[in-house]
């Protein structure tokens, strides 16, 4: 069965602190994907980043970076220099390859509060 | 605004009932995801469609089913509504299923169950 672990329930920072959540997953899948979701105060959902279980390389989008590691089955998302628009809780999530974003598996979340 | 909208914004119902969320895909989209929120369960993922055919089914309970129609909306029925039914219920869409596929998220419907 698949598992996604966020450890971290809750981090409050300084605005313009970097921080990490940190997420570590668990599969018997050789190929899959993983995803990071952000969900603001306002409650919608946003979708961050995607990838595959070949591609190892790091991702960097604007303040955001994301640290695949096959090895640790880990998959940790930073924000550089973290802005109060930040805050919100933050997704980790799993889900079988051949079937892209269904079939996922989601982490509890990490409530991230970024204060002025 | 993403794009993709979710009727009705909240509902409140009682235990045994049978309501109908509704979820309209961003114009383009083919396929559609049904996700549950709920303190207890956290976030799950109950179902997916692509172009009308079901893709992936996750803990999606028997009392519920979905479907996606010809014009591409789809509708999650829930039935012999239980309290810990209520819960956010979101709706996503996507142009495909391919790897470069963003998802886009409705707004969510909230359903109480008294």
């Amino acid at each position: 069965a698949q598992k996604v672990t966020q450890a971290q329930t809750e981090i409050s920072v300084v605005e313009k602190e970097d921080v990490t959540l940190d997420c570590v997953y668990e599969t018997r899948d050789t190929t899959y994907y993983l995803f990071w979701y952000k969900q603001p105060p306002s409650g919608e959902l946003v979708f961050l980043i995607r990838r595959n279980s070949f591609d190892e390389q790091n991702e960097i989008s604007g303040r955001y970076s994301w640290n695949f590691q096959k090895s640790t089955s880990s998959f940790n998302f930073t924000i550089t220099a973290s802005q109060v628009v930040d805050s919100a809780v933050y997704f980790c999530a799993l889900s079988e390859f051949d079937t892209n974003a269904g079939k996922s598996t989601f982490g509890d979340g990490t409530t991230l509060t970024v204060k002025p | 605004d993403s794009g993709v909208t979710q009727t009705p914004k909240h509902l409140i119902t009682a235990t045994g009932q049978r309501v109908t969320l509704r979820c309209s895909p961003r114009s383009g989209d083919l396929s559609v995801y049904w996700y549950q929120q709920s303190l207890d369960q956290g976030l799950q993922f109950l179902i997916q469609y692509y172009n009308g055919e079901e893709r992936a089914k996750g803990n999606i309970l028997e009392r519920f089913s979905a479907q996606q129609f010809p014009d591409l909306h789809s509708e999650l029925n829930l039935s012999s509504l239980e309290l810990g039914d209520s819960a956010l219920y979101f709706c996503a869409s996507s142009v495909a299923t391919g790897e470069s596929d963003t998802q886009y998220f409705g707004p969510g419907t909230r359903l109480t169950v008294l």
